[in-house]
């Protein structure tokens, strides 16, 4: 099983809205890392996860919050976001950190905030 | 920092052809990792090929193949034999011993009949 799957697939939510996004593997990986990427744009690292501790917060504003509560399922909760947080939120996983390891990623979930 | 920069924003091909997608890098470390990244419109990110900046053979995988020159710090892809659904974004990344992915601005590619 070499799958990443997210859930929702499709978000829409409101600014004063409280959400969650989630990424689960079942592959063993020990990381596991959350992106956002803007139409037409790459994807920009926003947190990394290895062995359920955050290793890198890329400088990303608290109104997202990283969870990561066992090594299958990482949660992304959104809280009083604004509408240019709007984006296709990607999780990946890889085995360890190392940059010889593959990143698989899931389908992403498309966020809009009106 | 490292940056990755892809300058060819689109790129089209006919069915069958080769097509060669240019990416060149800049970093001071010695030892890293290479990718190249597939996104069809489905947004699936998907790992075409990578290479291993230590290994002087250029990596291959079926009708993907790279030209990795580390000293001109250039790593591009050709497909060979290109079919319609090798359309996508494709995105050059780097990768360091930090282990953040730093990804190109990518390049689109069209595969026309």
């Amino acid at each position: 099983d070499t799958e990443v799957t997210q859930t929702p697939k499709h978000l829409v939510m409101g600014m004063t809205n409280k959400k969650s996004l989630k990424c689960e593997q079942h592959m063993g990986h020990r990381a596991m890392y959350w992106y956002k990427q803007k139409a037409k744009k790459p994807p920009e690292l926003m947190f990394v996860y290895s062995y359920e501790k955050l290793s890198i917060n890329e400088s990303v504003p608290s109104r997202f919050s990283p969870e990561c509560p066992n090594s299958s399922l990482l949660n992304l909760h959104l809280h009083a976001l604004q509408p240019e947080d709007s984006a296709l939120y990607l999780c990946a996983s890889s085995r360890e950190t190392g940059m010889e390891w593959e990143q698989f990623f899931g389908p992403g979930t498309r966020l809009t905030v009106l | 920092a490292q940056t990755v920069t892809q300058s060819q924003p689109e790129m089209s091909v006919q069915e069958a052809e080769t097509v060669t997608l240019s990416c060149t890098y800049d970093t001071s470390e010695s030892d890293y990792y290479l990718f190249w990244y597939k996104q069809p419109p489905s947004r699936q990110m998907i790992l075409v090929i990578r290479q291993e900046a230590y290994k002087q053979q250029n990596a291959t995988e079926n009708r993907f193949s790279v030209n990795f020159q580390k000293a001109a710090k250039s790593f591009s892809l050709k497909i060979s034999d290109s079919q319609l659904g090798d359309a996508a974004m494709y995105f050059c990344a780097y990768r360091s011993a930090a282990g953040k992915l730093i990804f190109g601005t990518g390049t689109r590619l069209q595969v026309f009949p």
